[in-house]
């Protein structure tokens, strides 16, 4: 694929839910980054990975959200026992090496805790 | 944490030019970027500017850079109503690579 790839593209869960987010980076790129954009705002920062290692992790927001990365490749984004306050759209970058000047950016998926 | 800084809402008209501004906070910032989100989709890159250039243009768009204030614009030239979307202007730490966001200018364009 030519481009980053997020699914699912919408979730709708329950609150007290767990949901698993996935993100496919451009092949090649070995830092990934989550960020969060909740309505109406700009977008925060979750976590950084550099291959399968998370050097910044700095942004997760609390206990109840993790992340993985397999290798170089896919990364999920799990959040646990979902609230209300973390709906938003989860984004996913690719950029080749962290020193690269350019993130590249997946099309989201837009969570909503009920 | 770093502070980036934009005006919520643009409206122009058709063929004028747009001008679309930014402040920060972090001095050591390496690069400044623009994206663009249109409803319903992810960001789009734009362009980017370096922290030690002052000025780069690119078809439409011209990006000015006044390192001096923090101070970050974008110009589009001949705005078009598919130039409708929202804008955000991002910088990226020097010492990490996560990059600080605005909350992003919703730019209209009135045929």
């Amino acid at each position: 694929g030519a481009g980053v790839s997020q699914s699912p593209s919408n979730k709708v869960t329950e609150k007290g839910k767990d949901v698993e987010l996935r993100c496919d980076p451009i092949s090649g790129h070995t830092a990934l980054y989550w960020y969060r954009q909740r309505l109406g705002q700009g977008l925060e920062f979750l976590i950084y990975f550099q291959g399968n290692s998370a050097p910044d992790k700095s942004g997760l927001p609390s206990d109840r959200f993790s992340a993985e990365r397999t290798g170089e490749s896919v990364s999920t984004l799990t959040i646990q026992r979902t609230q209300q306050e973390d709906s938003a759209v989860y984004l996913c970058a690719s950029s080749p090496t962290r020193d690269t000047d350019t993130q590249y950016f997946g099309p989201g998926t837009r969570l909503t805790v009920l | 944490g770093e502070d980036v800084e934009q005006s919520l809402f643009l409206s122009v008209r058709e063929g004028d030019s747009s001008v679309i501004n930014c402040t920060y906070t972090d001095s050591s910032s390496t690069y400044l970027y623009w994206y663009k989100q249109e409803p319903g989709a992810g960001l789009q890159l734009l362009t980017y500017i370096f922290s030690n250039m002052d000025m780069k243009q690119d078809q439409r768009l011209t990006v000015l850079l006044n390192k001096k204030d923090k101070h970050l614009s974008l110009r589009i030239a001949d705005t078009q109503t598919g130039d409708s979307a929202i804008y955000f202007c991002a910088e990226k730490s020097s010492t990490l690579g996560r990059l600080y966001f605005g909350r992003g200018t919703q730019l209209t364009v009135w045929p």
